[in-house]
């Protein structure tokens, strides 16, 4: 089955550029979303289509691709970023939805 | 605004059917795609499956042959039902509606918590 990984754990001081990575086969041929998860709240989708935001998210969230790599990246990272984040896209048939293992941001 | 709202037992038997429902508001659920997500705690996202507007659905091939996901649009609610339970079935559910191409999930319920125990 197919599979998107980032890393377990990032972690930046506030004022820092935090960055993300999930990593998947089909990445280049589909988008990837991310979507960040404070305790005990629903997720919230913070990026998709790789690099759009929607709206009401700050700016300091952006995203990019590179090959079979996604990133996500919070510039001037504050503490109430800290939180889970998870990438998530689909098969390379388009048929299945995916989630990443997600990433636990703190903010030192 | 759309809204989705989670509803069901919270506690369910081991080898029984766990049946949630997502009711919304704001929209109609006769358009996009309208899915079921988990999280076991302390655990990552998993994706169920989902249903269309037209009414096909597809789900995670981990869940396909225990799943159902149904929409009822005179009542605007989908729901969700898991047959022959366990403790690994234990976890928050999500109700989510997708905003986009590769389903980004831009609507999400504020989830509901089912354990599974005898």
């Amino acid at each position: 089955s197919y599979e998107l990984t980032q890393p377990p754990s990032v972690s930046v001081s506030p004022g820092q550029t935090a960055r993300i990575t999930c990593s998947g086969d089909a990445l280049p041929k589909h988008s990837a979303n991310w979507n960040q998860q404070k305790p005990g709240q629903a997720p919230v989708l913070v990026i998709y289509k790789d690099n759009e935001r929607p709206s009401g998210i700050p700016e300091r969230f952006s995203g990019s691709t590179s090959g079979t790599t996604v990133t996500l990246t919070i510039s001037g990272v504050q503490a109430e970023d800290e939180a889970d984040y998870y990438c998530q896209s689909v098969d390379s048939s388009g048929t299945y939805v995916v989630f990443g293992g997600g990433t636990k941001l703190t903010v030192l | 605004q759309v809204q989705l709202q989670e509803s069901g037992p919270g506690l369910v038997k081991p080898s029984e059917t766990l049946s949630l429902t997502c009711t919304v508001s704001g929209g109609s659920i006769s358009s996009y795609y309208w899915t079921w997500i988990r999280q076991p705690p302390g655990k990552g996202l998993e994706w169920i499956g989902f249903i269309h507007y037209s009414g096909s659905t597809n789900y995670n091939p981990s869940f396909k042959s225990r799943v159902t996901i149904s929409g009822d649009t005179s009542k605007n609610q989908l729901s969700l039902k898991l047959t022959s339970v366990t403790a690994a079935d234990t976890a928050m559910y999500y109700c989510a509606r997708d905003s986009g191409i590769d389903f980004p999930f831009g609507y999400w319920g504020q989830g509901t918590l089912v354990t599974v125990s005898p």
